[in-house]
Parts: structure tokens; sequence; C-alpha cells
């Protein structure tokens, strides 16, 4: 079946490490990806997104993710993590890069320790 | 401010009391949609509006009903509301594959 998949369902870290959230999809053809982010009662907001191009994206707070098209991956990555990230990543999908369904992962929480 | 608007923010009900969740967005926007979310799971889609009289099923449509008879609302109707649906309710809009506007959420809880 077609899916967004993020291998880590909760991660910790400390402040200042780096971070890596991993997301893989199994939609063959164009996609367009995207990054949410939700802070604790919050809702969801754009932290970045893919459609064509440069496959680095740069997103808000420092964050960016990679599309690699052979692997189906658009990993999101922070160099230095603040205690202000804890929150949950969503990666999502829509396939074939037309209006229509976004699909979403299941999400990652991160927590960070000061 | 370009927004979707959620009402109500907070609703506890009981089972099988008929409820209404209003979506707006003040965009201009063809493409609705209303997703659930439950811890672990993530958001699944229940229905989507690609436009005015035009709705379909999402992954997760059974006991939801919706309705797009103007472009800026799409409310998410329960006719019959059950605990399993006691959840996270976030309405969507956009012009485009480029990008979301997600409302503020709906926290339902059915008793």
């Amino acid at each position: 079946a077609q899916s967004v998949s993020q291998h880590n369902h909760h991660v910790i870290l400390s402040e200042a490490a780096s971070l890596e959230l991993g997301c893989n999809y199994s939609y063959g053809g164009t996609v367009n990806l995207f990054w949410y982010v939700q802070y604790p009662g919050q809702h969801l907001q754009l932290l970045l997104k893919y459609f064509s191009g440069d496959p680095l994206v740069k997103g808000i707070k420092g964050f960016e993710a990679e599309f690699i098209k052979s692997k189906f991956s658009f990993n999101l990555r922070k160099p230095s993590v603040q205690w202000s990230d804890t929150a949950e990543y969503f990666c999502a999908v829509i396939p074939g890069g037309s209006q229509g369904n976004l699909i979403f992962g299941k999400g990652t929480k991160l927590s960070v320790k000061p | 401010e370009a927004q979707v608007t959620q009402n109500p923010r907070y609703l506890i009900t009981v089972t099988g009391k008929k409820l209404t969740v209003t979506c707006s967005q003040n965009m201009n926007h063809e493409y609705m949609s209303w997703y659930r979310q439950d811890p672990g799971l993530g958001l699944r889609q229940i229905y989507y509006s690609m436009n005015v009289e035009v709705t379909d099923k999402g992954d997760v449509p059974e006991g939801y009903k919706v309705s797009r008879k103007e472009k800026r609302n799409f409310p998410l109707i329960l006719e019959s509301p059950s605990p399993n649906q006691t959840s996270l309710y976030f309405c969507a809009s956009s012009a485009g594959s480029r990008g979301y506007t997600f409302g503020s959420g709906t926290r339902l809880t059915v008793v």
C-alpha cells in the first residue's frame, strides 16, 4: 500500500545535539513533499516544502531537508536543536504533484532536554 | 489575515447526539479537507472537497458526513457520534498542491 513512513516514534536529544528525522514514501513519479511541526497544544505549521529544483530545502527555524529521489526519502535535519524545538514532526506527501490528498506519516515526537 | 477557522475548539458530547464542527477559510481556496489526529496514528484524512458540491471520501470516512455548498465553508457532521470518534480534528484548505493551511483544531470527546 502507498504510504509515508517515519522511522522514529520518539526521539530524545540534549540541547545543541544534531537532529535527523527520517521520512520515506512509497509513491512513484512526481511528489510534493512537506514537513509540518506541531508544538504542544497547537495546530500544524509548515516547516518546509519541496516541489522541484534543488533537493536541499531550507525551512524556518534553521531546519532543512534533503530530497533523495533514488531512496524515496525526505529527511529533516537541524544542526543544533533547542529546547523550544520540542514538538511533534510530521512528514507529508502529495502524490502525483496534483491537488489532492495530503498523506501524512505517523509523526515523530521530539523531546529536547535543556 | 489568511486563515482557516474551526469551531468549536473543544466539545464534549454524549453518544448519539448529532453535532457539527464548522470550518471556514477566507483565502478563496478550492480544496478543503478534514483530518483526525490520534496518538500513534498521525493524521488521517476523513473527507475532502475539490470544489463546491464536490466531495470525496478519505481514508476514514465512516461515521462522518460533509457538505460543500459554498467555497469558504466545509462543515463536518457527526450524525450519531460514538466514543471511538473522540479525537482531535483539523480542517485544512489549499489553492493547489503547493501548500495547505490548517485550522487550530477541534478537540472532541464523546462520552
